[in-house]
């Protein structure tokens, strides 16, 4: 049982390049979100999806962008990486509305 | 703004003491509250999701409460064990779809 997958696992850039990250879930869910954790802040709401084709602004959403063409994929974009968006990014999605959030294993990112 | 405190940040205690971790949230308009728990270096497990209409659910050696109207959930442990030694989040649904988390307990049991 594949679940939620987050791809790359880790990843090194630069100052102004770009990056996206995948998250791909198989169990047919509905909502998928991306979450930041940084050291004392806890996980932080960039962007989510209430279905495909949608998605919605969270707490920190500024500098990335967002797109879910198909309902199993949901990609976070940097056009621009800064260092302050170093941290550990995860996705996880869940099937409607009251039902458990199923979390990928993470993407370790560090912009230098 | 929507937020959610956890309470105590950090909490080490000897193996077998039943513990007691709180979260608190402002938005009474919730649809479901969720326990998860975090190992080092991973992502993060779904322990027990209370819908707003239940008061408690139950899982082995933890069980969670909720109090919408006090804006209050507890996650009792009980008989504490090495292996429960991670960060513990609890995480709120509110309107629209969002989730938002708090920023966790960090549990250290000592054998």
């Amino acid at each position: 049982n594949a679940g939620v997958t987050q791809t790359p696992k880790f990843r090194v850039l630069k100052t102004g390049q770009s990056m996206t990250l995948l998250c791909a879930q198989d169990m047919n869910h509905e909502y998928m979100y991306w979450y930041r954790q940084d050291p004392g802040m806890g996980l932080r709401l960039i962007h989510y999806s209430v279905g495909e084709g949608t998605t919605a602004k969270g707490e920190v959403p500024d500098g990335y962008n967002v797109s879910r063409l198909k309902k199993q994929n949901f990609l976070l974009g940097l056009e621009s990486a800064a260092p302050s968006q170093t941290s550990v990014y995860f996705c996880a999605s869940r099937t409607e509305g009251n039902s458990p959030l199923h979390f990928g294993n993470g993407t370790r990112l560090t912009v230098t | 703004k929507q937020e959610v405190t956890q309470i105590p940040a950090a909490l080490s205690v000897p193996e077998g003491e039943n513990l007691v971790l709180n979260c608190s949230f402002t938005d009474s308009a919730i649809y479901n509250l969720q326990w998860f728990r975090q190992d080092p270096g991973k992502g993060l497990t779904s322990l027990l999701l209370i819908q707003s209409s239940q008061r408690e659910q139950t899982s082995g050696r933890l069980n969670a409460s909720l109090d919408k109207s006090s804006g209050r959930s507890t996650l009792y442990i009980a008989a504490s064990q090495p292996g429960d030694s991670a960060t513990y989040l609890c995480a709120y649904a509110g309107g629209g779809g969002k989730l938002i988390f708090g920023q966790g307990t960090e549990l250290s049991v000592k054998p």
